[in-house]
């Protein structure tokens, strides 16, 4: 069964850091993996999308790299904002069986974020 | 608005009562899956339609929980005699086949008390 973890579980940061969070997972046979933002109380919007075969997306002031042979992956935000602030949410898509993958996900904890001004 | 639209935003519930919770999936979008968020936690997957078809449903989803896509368009998920336990986010994203990635709707927010 397929796990995630994010670290750290939350981070307070000035304004200006440059930040990094981490995300693992336990099965390394994925099809994709995603980076989502989420504000209080909100739903979900997608941040950066990384497919197995790539090592790193950017978008931004964000990148986001994947080894996928050891199970890891870092979002890397630079020169952050207050407005960064909000939870960062992981999540891997397994590989498709019989070549369509349907998109469920499989979720890290999050990622608590704030950057103080 | 183009996005996933989920009705209601908030519902406040007494134990034992039943709820019905809507999504709207964006309309080319013929995937649409459920998910439940718990404070603290990642959302963690309920179940899954192509246009009509329920094709997953987890473990989480016990027999209190049923869900529908009559049409393959919108969707609705029902939770009968609610329990304190049920509180949480429930989440909508949709999707088409071939995408890589599935829209999230706002959610809605369930308190039984």
């Amino acid at each position: 069964k397929q796990e995630v973890t994010q670290i750290p579980a939350a981070l307070s940061v000035p304004e200006g850091e440059n930040l990094v969070l981490n995300c693992s997972f336990t099965d390394s046979a994925i099809y994709n993996l995603q980076w989502f933002r989420q504000d209080p109380g909100k739903g979900l919007t997608s941040l950066l999308l990384i497919q197995s075969s790539q090592r790193e997306q950017t978008s931004g002031r964000l990148n986001a790299s994947l080894d996928k042979s050891s199970g890891r992956s870092t979002l890397y935000i630079a020169a952050s904002q207050p407005g960064d602030s909000a939870t960062y949410l992981c999540a891997v898509r397994p590989p498709p069986p019989g070549g369509t993958s349907y998109g469920k996900l499989t979720f890290g904890q999050g990622t608590i974020l704030t950057v103080h001004p | 608005d183009t996005g996933v639209s989920q009705d209601p935003r908030h519902k406040i519930t007494k134990r034992g009562q039943n709820v019905t919770f809507r999504c709207d999936p964006i309309s080319e979008h013929n995937r649409l899956y459920w998910y439940r968020q718990t404070l603290g936690q990642g959302p963690e997957f309920l179940t899954y339609f192509q246009n009509e078809a329920q094709l997953e449903k987890s473990r989480l989803l016990s027999d209190r929980f049923s869900a529908e896509r009559p049409k393959g368009s919108f969707s609705t998920l029902e939770i009968q005699r609610t329990e304190q336990g049920d509180s949480a986010m429930y989440l909508c994203a949709s999707s088409y086949t071939g995408s890589l990635e599935a829209f999230f709707g706002q959610g809605t927010r369930l308190t039984v008390v």
